[in-house]
């Protein structure tokens, strides 16, 4: 069983511009939550999708967006990047059916660097 | 959410079993205990999660105290690539998602 697909691995973008790191879920998997770790910061919780519909959201500004498509495949974006935006974007998927848990399925990561 | 607080670092030698202990003293009754860690610059792993019984799977065990207030994670042999830093959430199933991990244990396996 494949696991969650993250795209791009490693990306270089200077500030102003925008990105979008895209993810695949494992299959069968209907929930996609989003991460942002940094050094300082750790891990935190960015915005979770369910069946195309934002569930929820943590304490991002609004250049922070996503969505989900019909086939659970998950987008972010960022857009006027900043320095700060540097991190190691996550992205996650649950199974979020009745028999859900709780666990979540990471991918390996989008590296973005802001210079 | 219950607050966890676990060792910054252990050590544990190849082969060995590793005890990585986690107290969540205020933990309520409908909140799980989860464990992931994270190997360098890799995304987490998830590992085990508990209510209140012992669990094992084929990566470690999950011991968790009668009164809840702290868990215990067992990696029976551990080898070099179990090097990692370990987290303990303490969590609904609902906001299992909403996750963010505090600073964890880092395990060094030593040869």
């Amino acid at each position: 069983k494949a696991g969650v697909t993250q795209t791009p691995r490693y990306l270089i973008k200077t500030r102003g511009q925008q990105v979008t790191l895209s993810c695949s879920p494992i299959s069968g998997h209907r929930s996609v939550s989003w991460y942002q770790q940094t050094p300082g910061q750790g891990l935190q919780f960015l915005f979770e999708y369910f069946s195309e519909t934002q569930r929820n959201k943590g304490n991002f500004p609004g250049r922070f967006s996503g969505r989900q498509f019909s086939n659970s495949r998950s987008e972010m974006n960022v857009s006027t990047l900043e320095l700060g935006d540097s991190a190691l974007y996550l992205c996650a998927s649950s199974l979020a059916s009745g028999r859900d848990t709780g666990e979540l399925f990471f991918g390996e990561g989008s590296r973005l660097t802001v210079l | 959410d219950a607050k966890t607080t676990q060792p910054p670092s252990m050590d544990c030698a190849e082969g060995r079993a590793a005890n990585l202990p986690c107290n969540h003293s205020t933990i309520s009754g409908n909140e799980y205990v989860y464990w992931y860690r994270q190997i360098h610059s890799q995304g987490p792993q998830y590992i085990i999660h508990g209510l209140k019984n012992n669990e094992t799977n084929e990566m470690a065990s999950l011991i968790i105290t009668e009164d809840r207030k702290s868990s215990t994670l067992i990696l029976p042999h551990a080898t070099l690539r179990d090097t990692a830093v370990y987290y303990c959430i303490v969590r609904k199933p609902g906001s299992a998602r909403q996750l963010t991990f505090g600073s964890g244990t880092q395990l060094t396996v030593l040869p």
